[in-house]
């Protein structure tokens, strides 16, 4: 089945800083959807590709479809405390609606 | 407000209970699913439903059995279980056609077996 490597697994960044995790998959993928976790909630939909090359922003995250079909990333820039969570990628190989998620990127803002 | 309510939002129980966790949503959507999502690990797709049948079921053990008695209303029933059956059990719906369908999730149930 397919997978998705996500990375890094964990950040630990200064409030202010930029942010850029990625996401890699063995297979090709038609769509990438990046969510976000809050502890004890579930995952919230950030942002949706459908395109490869497509770039969306939603506020201050980015997230670009790659070209080879193969990988996603997310950028935050100028991360806030409340920025802190866990974000997946997810991914969906042909039509059906079966989506499979990264491992996550922990991450964490020092004040 | 993410338009998919789950409930309870914890849960414990005994491995020779029996407990029913619920899903609901208000989106229109016609496509329901069932995740599990334990520490350290990807989520893990356990069932599907599209239009209330039942499309995918990843070899999940009969200790769980999901049912959809129409297109807003998804259970997963529950006995037996293990503990290591504990986890965040997150319900999500979409809607069924096209390749533009995004998944939203419910705040999850957190169960406990003891």
């Amino acid at each position: 089945g397919q997978q998705l490597n996500q990375s890094p697994q964990s950040m630990f960044i200064q409030e202010g800083e930029d942010v850029s995790m990625n996401c890699t998959s063995s297979s090709i993928f038609n769509t990438w959807l990046w969510y976000k976790q809050d502890p004890g909630e579930g995952p919230v939909l950030l942002i949706a590709l459908y395109k490869a090359g497509e770039l969306t922003s939603n506020g201050r995250l980015t997230a670009q479809f790659g070209i080879t079909r193969k990988d996603s990333f997310l950028n935050i820039s100028a991360s806030i405390p409340s920025d802190v969570g866990i974000y997946f990628c997810s991914g969906r190989a042909g039509g059906g609606n079966k989506l499979t998620f990264g491992t996550g990127t922990q991450l964490k803002v020092e004040l | 407000e993410t338009g998919v309510t789950q409930t309870p939002r914890h849960l414990v129980m005994g491995m020779t209970n029996k407990k029913s966790l619920k899903c609901e949503q208000h989106l229109g959507h016609n496509a329901m699913y069932w995740y599990k999502q334990s520490a350290k690990k990807p989520l893990e797709l356990m069932f599907v439903y599209s239009l209330e049948e039942r499309v995918e079921n990843n070899s999940v053990p009969s200790r769980f059995s999901p049912e959809c008695p129409n297109s807003s209303h998804l259970f997963l029933h529950l006995h037996t279980l293990q503990p290591e059956d504990s986890a965040l059990y997150l319900c999500a719906s979409s809607r069924e056609t096209g390749l533009n369908t995004e998944a939203f999730f419910g705040q999850g149930t957190r169960l406990t077996v003891v």
